[in-house]
């Protein structure tokens, strides 16, 4: 059954602590991503990772920090620096590019921060 | 710099009813159009993809059209049912800067 997990569902977190947020993908896909949706907003690229140990920031990367060590895991952090954490938080991933092919998303993660 | 608009911002229908989503953008050089599905709280569903060089996709009950040229793509759904009530967002691929720019969203409510 392939596609993209994105774990937990909920978390919440106190200001000032850091908190990993997961992502895998059994879909053989090369690139990845990491989008923040807000009420009423777009979806904004956060990082973004077309291949293992490379990945590129997106739009609105402050505050947030990424690995790749593997292909299937794109693991996204969300620093103390980061002044407005809370929001939905969505994973993706693409065989390539971010525009040639067609992007398949996870579930997301609420993170509420307080 | 690309804007990608969907207006309205939310739209409730009777049950039955065909119906029209709009989606617009500002830069007409695009590589692709795609439309998503999103569910309350959950991630989004890829319905339709347009390429720059086509003018239509159709699945089911959906179809998609793009006029690169007037910056306009519209969503297409025949004979709504209340399972169709989702928030549907629009995003256009950009080849320049392989760039994929969202719009807001369009919720839609079908009444039964």
């Amino acid at each position: 059954d392939g596609g993209i997990t994105q774990s937990p569902k909920y978390l919440f977190r106190k200001e000032g602590q850091n908190v990993t947020l997961s992502c895998e993908q059994n879909l053989n896909h090369d690139a990845m991503y990491w989008y923040r949706q807000d009420p009423g907003q777009g979806l904004r690229l956060i990082y973004y990772s077309q291949i293992v140990n490379d990945f590129q920031k997106g739009d609105i990367a402050e505050g947030y920090s990424v690995s790749r060590e593997k292909k299937e895991s794109f693991p996204l952090t969300v620093t103390s620096a980061q002044k407005n954490p809370t929001a939905f938080y969505l994973c993706a991933s693409s065989f390539a590019g971010q525009v040639s092919y067609e992007q398949y998303f996870g579930p997301g993660t609420r993170l509420t921060v307080t | 710099k690309q804007e990608v608009t969907q207006i309205p911002a939310a739209l409730s229908v009777p049950e039955g009813e065909n119906l029209v989503l709009n989606c617009s953008f500002t830069d007409s050089a695009i590589y692709n159009l795609q439309w998503f599905r999103q569910d309350p709280g959950k991630g989004l569903t890829s319905l339709l993809l347009i390429q720059s060089s086509q003018r239509e996709q159709t699945s089911g009950r959906l179809n998609a059209s793009l006029d690169k040229s007037s910056g306009r793509s519209t969503l297409y759904i025949a004979a709504s049912q209340p399972g169709d009530s989702a928030t549907y967002l629009c995003a256009v691929g950009m080849n320049r800067d392989d760039k994929i720019i969202f719009g807001k969203g369009t919720r839609l409510h079908i009444l039964p």
